[in-house]
């Protein structure tokens, strides 16, 4: 149990368009979900906190209006890179943890590999 | 938000050896502990809970300390396959169950 789905796996895109992420929780309600970014050998860097209903909390750094997330049902939220640019290339990945756990552990995602040419 | 504390490694040791890790967490009020393993390119994938009093599974042991406010890692009889990047992860208190990663420790197993 307790399965997220990400896709695309990767993606390559030109400078200046968007790409839409998504995470799917296939078995379980998330009312919250987690968007993290992992550069090569470095660790993973939580970029938001996306919220059933309401919007998105972004930490510290992390631009708003290029990252837009959507959670608009208990088991998807959409992370969309827009104006995409080379140094957004990343691994970006998704969690979430079962609304019904009490202290259980995070499912992740497969991860998203951006490239942007 | 307080921050978690890994040796990020890499530890590299012969097959059949017992390693140990250490993660440190700065916030006292911290609910929650995890182990997650991540291998290269992919996704971090849990590995076990740490409970206040131990708990082991197969080779591997997981402690907590709170009042020196660590969590250890323990392997035993270490396999080429157990190398990785090994994640250490902190439930923060207050309801909101944000997870902060300790930036990982790069274990190598080597015949």
């Amino acid at each position: 149990g307790a399965v997220v789905s990400q896709h695309p796996s990767w993606v390559i895109c030109k400078s200046g368009t968007s790409v839409k992420i998504e995470c799917r929780s296939l078995d379980f309600q998330a009312t919250t979900m987690f968007w993290y970014r992992q550069f090569p050998k470095q660790s993973l860097m939580l970029m938001a906190t996306s919220n059933e209903g309401s919007k998105a909390t972004y930490e510290q750094g992390v631009e708003k209006d290029k990252f837009l997330i959507n959670h608009a049902s208990l088991t998807l939220s959409t992370l969309t890179v827009t104006s995409a640019h080379p140094e957004d290339s990343s691994f970006y990945i998704c969690s979430a943890r079962p609304t019904a756990r009490g202290f259980g552990g995070y499912t992740f995602g497969s991860g998203t590999r951006l490239t942007v040419v | 938000r307080k921050e978690v504390e890994q040796d990020p490694g890499p530890f590299n040791v012969p097959e059949g050896a017992t390693v140990a890790f250490n993660c440190t967490y700065s916030n006292s009020a911290s609910q929650s502990f995890f182990w997650y393993r991540q291998d290269c390119r992919k996704e971090p994938k849990l590995l076990m809970s740490v409970y206040s009093s131990g708990n082991e599974d197969g080779r591997f042991t997981a402690q907590l300390n709170r009042a020196s406010q660590y969590i250890s890692l323990l392997i035993r009889d270490s396999k080429l396959s157990d190398s990785a990047t090994y994640l250490c992860v902190v439930n923060e208190s207050g309801g909101s169950y944000i997870p902060t990663f300790g930036r990982g420790t790069s274990l190598i197993v080597h015949p």
